[in-house]
């Protein structure tokens, strides 16, 4: 999987919006951008994908450059329990759920009462 | 969205004793199972990708038979640390696809402690 670069840590305010970059400059045609984050002491929980275009779905959107070397994860209103390392993933189409996820160090989100 | 269960969520053992890790997904049937390591404040390292009734594919560096794995149903795959030592202690997490969709669903995690 092609690598990708994030902060690694970030704050904001509650009921504040947070945008989460990621850098992909190597991303591949075949390539989606998978975004998981991982609450404290648990398994890691999916968050959001897109190809090209900007996704948007309950949790949060997902915006897309137009060259798709990179991508911002945006939070419209975070709260406390948003509070989490948040990886930004690149995942092959052609490989479909067949692999495994390769995990950078993500960026660890911290949100300021 | 899917759920995928770990049990046990926490167990310490003594050293050179085995431990049983059961993953399960609870309301779809999951063609490929992962199984992961994490360190304290380290990443998720993979160890092992498993299909349904064939055998666990294991990363480089993984001792595959140190961590068996058997996938015996759609529903449910296994690890087992064999003689288990301390620096085998780590948060051991699964996770589940049903093949055709892109997204894995993980369980809640075990933490291992060995003694």
């Amino acid at each position: 999987d092609a690598k990708t670069t994030q902060p690694n840590s970030m704050e904001s305010n509650e009921e504040e919006p947070v945008h989460l970059p990621c850098n992909h400059s190597t991303i591949s045609g075949t390539d989606y951008i998978h975004w998981y984050r991982q609450l404290p002491s648990q398994g890691p929980e999916y968050v959001i994908h897109g190809l090209t275009s900007n996704v948007n779905n309950r949790m949060a959107s997902l915006a897309i450059a137009e060259d798709r070397k990179s991508s911002t994860l945006i939070l419209h209103r975070a709260t406390l329990r948003d509070a989490a390392v948040y990886y930004c993933i690149l995942r092959d189409v052609i490989g479909g759920g067949a692999d495994g996820l390769t995990f950078g160090k993500g960026t660890h989100l911290i949100i300021q009462p | 969205g899917a759920v995928v269960s770990q049990h046990p969520s926490w167990v310490i053992c003594k050293s050179g004793t085995s431990v049983k890790i059961e993953c399960r997904s609870l309301d779809f049937q999951a063609t490929t199972m992962f199984w992961y390591r994490q360190f304290p404040k380290k990443s998720l390292m993979l160890m092992a990708t498993s299909n349904e009734g064939s055998k666990a594919t294991y990363e480089q560096g993984v001792e595959k038979d140190k961590f068996l794995i058997n996938h015996a149903s759609l529903t449910l795959s296994t690890l087992t640390v064999t003689s288990a030592h301390p620096e085998d202690s780590s948060f051991y997490i699964c996770s589940a696809t049903s093949g055709r969709r892109e997204t894995q669903y993980f369980g809640p995690g075990t933490r291992l402690l060995v003694l």
